[in-house]
């Protein structure tokens, strides 16, 4: 499969608890973005790489969330002292964008998290 | 700011029967636009996209959009609902030299035998 793929599928957890989620692109995308999606809305935008920049983030991007994209390919997700409101499907896109193309974002299944 | 508006919340037709489900966005030089649809516990697959070349877009399974700047609108249609076609469905835009992507909050579809 060369589609996003994104592990773990679901996670439980408890309030207060880090957890850390990973997002591997297709291969020769160059544009990573996480998006959190609640139940009964759109995606939110969260944040953005090209290659390993972090180059936007949301204001919903709380400092207790961390993402990074060490070397331009797989990005991960943290989320420190978790709480309930950070239940949510968590959702991985990539793109490839060169020159003045831009090409559509495609996404992975997520992760579903339950903080209990 | 940059917007998107899908003015229906659920929509239900019949089987067989014309799908028309709308978009409006922002007015911004340029945009790009999409549609995606979300199946339960699947994940969002792209049905089809605006890049300002043909206004009239032509995506997967039947289904296609029109853009109209006149009308900041890009609505999407079918002619003929298929119980398959009962999802979420998300209209999407990206303005130009953005990588930002905003979604519309999603409209269900419901389709009855």
């Amino acid at each position: 499969d060369t589609g996003v793929s994104q592990n773990p599928r679901h996670k439980i957890t408890k309030r207060g608890q880090n957890v850390t989620f990973r997002c591997d692109p297709i291969s020769e995308h160059n544009r990573l973005y996480w998006y959190r999606q609640t139940l009964g809305q759109g995606p939110e935008f969260l944040t953005y790489f090209q290659n390993e920049a972090q180059l936007e983030k949301s204001r919903l991007l709380s400092d207790r969330f961390s993402a990074e994209r060490p070397k331009g390919s797989f990005s991960t997700l943290e989320i420190q002292r978790t709480e309930q409101g950070d239940s949510a499907m968590y959702l991985c896109a990539s793109s490839l964008a060169k020159e003045a193309t831009n090409t559509e974002a495609f996404f992975g299944q997520g992760t579903r998290l339950t903080v209990v | 700011a940059q917007s998107v508006t899908q003015l229906d919340s659920h929509v239900s037709v019949s089987e067989g029967t014309p799908v028309l489900l709308r978009c409006n966005y922002s007015s911004s030089y340029s945009p790009s636009l999409f549609w995606y649809v979300q199946h339960p516990n699947k994940g969002l697959q792209l049905l089809l996209k605006y890049t300002s070349a043909a206004t009239l877009v032509k995506g997967i399974n039947g289904f296609e959009a029109e853009f109209k700047k006149s009308e900041t609108s890009f609505h999407l249609t079918k002619p003929s609902a298929h119980m398959s076609d009962a999802a979420e469905y998300f209209c999407v835009v990206r303005y130009t030299g953005g990588f930002k992507t905003i979604f519309g909050a999603g409209t269900r579809l419901f389709v009855k035998a």
